[in-house]
C-alpha cells in the first residue's frame, strides 16, 4: 500500500529556477495539502485541495501554485525560486477536511541557492 | 486565527520515566487535537487524537488530556523506551468551510538508554 508518494526527495535548485514537486496519493482522498516546514516552526499549510479541479490558499502561499486535475495527483510548483523557499515539504491526504488523520508523504528537502 | 504553542521544545529523559509535552490553542472553537510523531528523516505520522467531547485518551504507554476550560492539552508517555525518541508535533482543528489545523513548534524528544 503506498500511500502518500512525493518525487524528488531532494533537489537544489538555483535562484531564479523553477520546478515541481510531484505528489500522488492512491487512497482515493478527497483532501490534500502540502505543507513546509522550516526548524523550529512546526508545519505551515501552503495550499490545500477538497477535490479535483479545487484548490485554496493556506498560511503561506506566497510563491507558490497548485493545480488538482485528479483526485490523485495534487503537484506543487515553484516559480523564480528564492532562498526563503529553502525548507522541507510535505504532501498529505485525508479523508475529512482537517478533522481526522492526515496521511503524510516522506517529504522533499529543497535547498535553493 | 488559531495559534498553538508547544512546550518544551527540548526533551531529554532516562529511558523508563515518564515524559510529558504540553499545548496550548487560542481559539476556543477548536474541536479536534491530533498528535504527531516524526522521526528523524521520516514523515509525520499519526500516534493519537481527542476530540472536545472527551477529557481524556489513552493507548498502551501513550495518552493525551485536554482541559476545554485552560484550552490545553497534553501528550504523556509512560515507561519511555529509546524508540520513543522523535520530534512529536501537536495540532488544533477548527470547524467551519475550511477546518483548518494549525501545528505546534514541535518537542525534540531523546529518550536516554
Amino acid at each position: 500500500n503506498a500511500g502518500v508518494t512525493q518525487t524528488p526527495k531532494f533537489r537544489i535548485l538555483k535562484i531564479g529556477q523553477s520546478m515541481t514537486l510531484q505528489c500522488t496519493q492512491d487512497m482515493n482522498h478527497n483532501y490534500m495539502y502540502w505543507y513546509r516546514q522550516d526548524p523550529g516552526m512546526g508545519l505551515k499549510l501552503i495550499y490545500y485541495s477538497v477535490g479535483a479541479g479545487i484548490t485554496d490558499k493556506g498560511e503561506v502561499p506566497n510563491g507558490y501554485n497548485v493545480s488538482r486535475s485528479t483526485t490523485e495527483d495534487f503537484p506543487l510548483r515553484l516559480e523564480l525560486a528564492a532562498p526563503s523557499q529553502t525548507s522541507v515539504y510535505f504532501c498529505a491526504s485525508s479523508t475529512v477536511l482537517g478533522d481526522t488523520e492526515a496521511f503524510f508523504g516522506q517529504g522533499t528537502r529543497l535547498t535553493v541557492v | 486565527g488559531e495559534n498553538v504553542e508547544q512546550h518544551p521544545s527540548t526533551l531529554s529523559v532516562q529511558e523508563g520515566d515518564s515524559a510529558v509535552i504540553k499545548c496550548t490553542y487560542s481559539d476556543s472553537a477548536s474541536n479536534y487535537f491530533p498528535w504527531y510523531k516524526q522521526e528523524l528523516g521520516k514523515r509525520p505520522q499519526l500516534i493519537i487524537d481527542i476530540r472536545s467531547n472527551v477529557g481524556e485518551k489513552k493507548d498502551q504507554r501513550i495518552a493525551v488530556t485536554l482541559n476545554k476550560t485552560a484550552k490545553h492539552f497534553s501528550l504523556h508517555i509512560t515507561e519511555t523506551q529509546p524508540e520513543d525518541s522523535a520530534v512529536y508535533f501537536c495540532a488544533a482543528s477548527i470547524p467551519g468551510g475550511y477546518q483548518k489545523v494549525t501545528f505546534g513548534t514541535g518537542t525534540k524528544l531523546q529518550v536516554i538508554p
